[in-house]
């Protein structure tokens, strides 16, 4: 079963910052969070991920809480082709490993 | 490209009939994964290889199911004597082995079992 739990869907205006909550409150303390997303069609996209500090790319940036219980995915100016399925994920090692346990994701819409 | 391709995209075939997929991951990649996904789920890990070890299988993968990645490079997935219930996409992703590692994942084959 997925270690995290998101909204089912959400709604964003293009241009406009998107933030997409995560609960992940049994996290261990070695496990990180992995944010992928997956658009209609294709196979899923890493787009960033962290331990304890936040996070930022040229995709999105990462802000995780102090306990480590939640996060949250920022796309700071989200365009039509940010509308995806995306995952948050705990990482669960197998023999070193990512064994990347996907739970149904939130599904984002990005309106003109 | 030198992203992870799979071939062939689509698969339509009949229930009982073995079917074959194959995953040509980014060269320089020593770790293999292998993910099915059925409509309005997200992925599931069914198996995955470092080099040409495949060193760890999901309670999902049946004796149906037989992959492998021979010396180390693509990888096949088989399955055997189909059943309607195998129609998903199946999806395979290549990485750096890492403590924090990315997978790169393939644009996934679509196998309908009529």
């Amino acid at each position: 079963d997925a270690k995290t739990t998101q909204p089912p869907s959400m709604d964003c205006a293009e241009g406009r910052a998107a933030n997409l909550p995560c609960n992940h409150s049994t996290i261990s303390g070695n496990e990180y969070v992995y944010w992928y997303r997956q658009i209609h069609s294709q196979g899923p996209q890493y787009i960033i991920h962290g331990l304890k500090n936040n996070e930022t790319n040229e995709m999105a940036s990462l802000i995780i809480t102090e306990d480590r219980k939640s996060s949250t995915l920022i796309l700071p100016h989200a365009t039509l082709r940010d509308t995806a399925v995306y995952y948050c994920i705990v990482s669960a090692l197998i023999q070193g490993a990512q064994k990347l346990v996907f739970g149904q994701g939130t599904r984002l819409t990005i309106n003109p | 490209d030198t992203g992870v391709s799979q071939d062939p995209r689509h698969k339509i075939t009949k229930r009982g009939q073995n079917v074959t997929f194959r995953c040509d991951p980014i060269s320089e990649h020593n770790r293999l994964y292998w993910y099915r996904q059925t409509l309005g789920q997200g992925p599931e890990f069914l198996t995955y290889f470092q080099n040409e070890a495949q060193l760890e299988k999901s309670r999902l993968l049946s004796d149906r199911f037989s992959a492998e990645r021979p010396k180390g490079s693509f990888s096949t997935l088989e399955i055997q004597r189909t059943e309607q219930g195998d129609s998903a996409m199946y999806l395979c992703a290549s990485s750096v082995a890492a403590t924090n590692e990315k997978l790169f994942f393939g644009s996934g084959t679509q196998l309908s079992v009529l």
